[in-house]
């Protein structure tokens, strides 16, 4: 149990294109997902939180113009990226938060590895 | 004062051996700490948890064992296998803060045959 997946796994997208990852808990609900960014050999960076049904905080220094998230159900959060940059490259991580049973505590999904060109 | 400082940054291990990794943190209102592994192009995964209220938790090989006076925190690897070769992140939680995980900056752990 407790499964999260993300999709794509990897996506490669031109400069000034808008790239949509999607984070889905495939058997639990997840009242709120969080998204991080991972930079080679560093630390999670959490970019924002984001609750089923209302807007996602974002972390100081996080431009929410262009990292759209959108929680729309509670299985269900997206990201996009827009009009992304070569500096936007990064690894990508979603996680979802479990509340009860077998699925308490914070549980992440496989990662998107986004390259911009 | 939301930061998790650890240590040691890499970490070389003989097989058989035994692996610690620490973890120390300021904010007392931190309630979950949670250790996660991380393979290459992977997400991570949670790998033993612990809440302040208990000193050592075991799990197979892997023990968290916690000095809430000394605000710190470690995770012990018994047995060492090449295939624990992997990053290792500390983290910490506020109850009340809705699961935000505080990351520490991780420890890379190559277990050699």
């Amino acid at each position: 149990g407790a499964v999260v997946s993300q999709h794509p796994s990897r996506v490669i997208c031109k400069s000034g294109t808008s790239v949509k990852i999607e984070c889905r808990s495939l058997d639990f609900q997840a009242t709120t997902m969080f998204w991080y960014r991972q930079f080679p050999k560093q630390s999670l960076m959490l970019m924002a939180t984001s609750n089923e049904g209302s807007k996602a905080t974002y972390e100081q220094g996080v431009e929410k113009d262009k990292f759209l998230i959108n929680h729309a159900s509670l299985t269900l959060s997206t990201l996009t990226v827009t009009s992304a940059h070569p500096e936007d490259s990064s690894f990508y991580i979603c996680s979802a938060r479990g509340t009860s049973g077998r699925a308490r505590g914070q549980y992440f999904g496989p990662g998107t590895r986004l390259t911009v060109t | 004062q939301q930061q998790v400082k650890q240590s040691p940054q890499s970490l070389i291990v003989q097989k058989g051996g035994i692996s610690i990794i620490n973890c120390a943190y300021e904010n007392t209102a931190f309630d979950y700490f949670p250790w996660y592994q991380q393979f290459p192009g992977k997400g991570p995964a949670l790998l033993i948890a612990i809440r302040p209220d208990v000193s050592e938790k075991k799990e197979g090989r892997f023990t968290i064992s916690f000095n809430k006076s000394a605000k710190q925190f470690s995770l012990h690897i018994m047995d060492s296998q090449p295939g624990d070769s992997a990053t290792y992140f500390c983290a910490a939680s506020i109850k009340n803060q809705g699961g935000k995980l505080i990351f520490g900056q991780g420890t890379e752990l190559s277990v050699k045959p």
